[in-house]
Parts: C-alpha cells; sequence; structure tokens
C-alpha cells in the first residue's frame, strides 16, 4: 500500500520567514502529487497538483512544490510566509489511473504576526 | 456554484446508536470519496464511489460502517451501533472524472461526536 509522510507535524514561523515543508511517499510507480490547505474553520481546499511534465509546480497565493522523483518527495515551498497562511497543510498522492488518494498526517503552520 | 454540501455539520449521539451522514456532491462530478479525519491524524479512506458502484470499499473499519450512493449523486455513510472511537470528523469528497489527477473538492465535514 502507499503511504505518505510528512515530517513536521506543528511549524511556528514569523511573518516574512521562509517555508519548507516535507513529504514523502512510498510507491515505485507513476503518481499525481497534490498539496492541499485547510484554513480555520474552512473546507480543504487544493493549493497544488503535479501529474506531469515540470516538476515545479506553482500554486496559488505564492506556494510552489517541487517533485523530485529519487527522492520520493513533494516538498512544499514559500519564500516569504504570511500570517494568512496560518493553516493545516496536507501532502496527498494517488498512484497513475487508480482512485483512491493517500494522505498525510498534516502540518500546522502557524504564522507569528 | 454550489460545492460538496453535507449534512449534519456537528452530530452528538449516544454508543450504541445509529447515524446517518449525508454528503451532496458537485452536480455532475462522477467520483465521490469518503474519509475519516480524527483529532492529530491524517485523513483516513472509507470508501470510494464511482457513480452508484463502490469499487473500492476497501478502508471501511468494520461491518457497523456502510454507504451507499444513489443516481450518481447524494451519497450516505451510515454508522450503526456507534462506539466512542467513532468520534471524528468525516469528510466527503467528490470528483469530476474516474482519473487520478482530477483533485477532490472537499465539504465541511460532519464532526460526530459520540458519548
Amino acid at each position: 500500500a502507499q503511504s505518505v509522510s510528512q515530517h513536521n507535524h506543528h511549524v511556528i514561523l514569523s511573518e516574512a520567514a521562509s517555508l519548507e515543508l516535507g513529504c514523502n511517499y512510498s510507491y515505485g510507480g507513476t503518481v499525481n502529487l497534490f498539496w492541499y490547505v485547510q484554513y480555520p474553520g474552512q473546507h480543504l481546499q487544493l493549493l497544488l497538483k503535479y501529474f506531469s511534465g515540470d516538476p515545479l509546480v506553482k500554486g496559488i497565493k505564492g506556494f510552489e512544490a517541487e517533485f523530485i522523483k529519487s527522492k520520493f518527495s513533494f516538498n512544499l515551498r514559500k519564500p516569504s510566509v504570511q500570517w494568512s497562511d496560518t493553516a493545516e497543510y496536507f501532502c496527498a498522492v494517488n498512484a497513475y489511473n487508480f482512485n483512491k488518494f493517500y494522505f498525510g498526517s498534516g502540518t500546522k503552520l502557524n504564522v507569528k504576526p | 456554484g454550489a460545492g460538496v454540501s453535507q449534512s449534519p455539520s456537528n452530530k452528538v449521539t449516544e454508543k450504541g446508536k445509529d447515524v446517518e451522514l449525508r454528503c451532496d456532491p458537485i452536480s455532475g462530478h462522477t467520483a465521490l470519496y469518503w474519509y475519516r479525519q480524527s483529532l492529530g491524524q491524517g485523513l483516513e479512506f472509507l470508501i470510494y464511489f464511482q457513480g452508484n458502484s463502490a469499487p473500492d470499499k476497501s478502508g471501511l473499519p468494520s461491518d457497523r460502517f456502510s454507504a451507499e450512493r444513489t443516481g450518481g449523486s447524494v451519497s450516505t455513510l451510515t454508522i450503526q451501533r456507534t462506539q466512542q472511537e467513532d468520534s471524528a470528523v468525516y469528510l466527503c469528497a467528490s470528483s469530476p472524472r474516474d482519473r487520478g489527477h482530477s483533485p477532490l473538492h472537499f465539504g465541511n465535514g460532519t464532526r460526530l461526536t459520540v458519548t
């Protein structure tokens, strides 16, 4: 079975700091990769996704993620966080043409103003 | 347009009672998923529907859990004889196609508390 690991469970940053959240998955075949965000009191929403092409993917609100196949990783980055980025972030993966999405345990990001 | 709608948003029930959770997906979305999110845990897959059929129900934790989908639209997740360990947020998501790179659209979830 596939699995997804998010190494940081809780991250606290000051505004303007740079962010990198780790995500590793276990599956040797072709995968589709996603980052979802859940703002306080809101539903999960898509931040960005990768399924083919340029391994550096840009999403909403200045977020980006890089797919490194050799490392089975899909880390999320943002050069300068804002207080409004306070949320929980989930990495997800599914095998190409399969329907089950596997999610990591999430990383809570707290940005201090 | 309307997103994925789940009801109720909160449900408190006594141990041993049955509960039904409802999901109304985005119109036209053929794929529908149920996940469970427990405190401090990731999203646990429960079941997946393509149309009205459930090709993957491998995540249902016990035979107390069942789900159905009618008319290719609304889905109901039923938990019989609820236990305290069933307390969690139950999330529904839909997707327009059965291909993996179509992202999931989530509802706000139903927070179930079993006392």
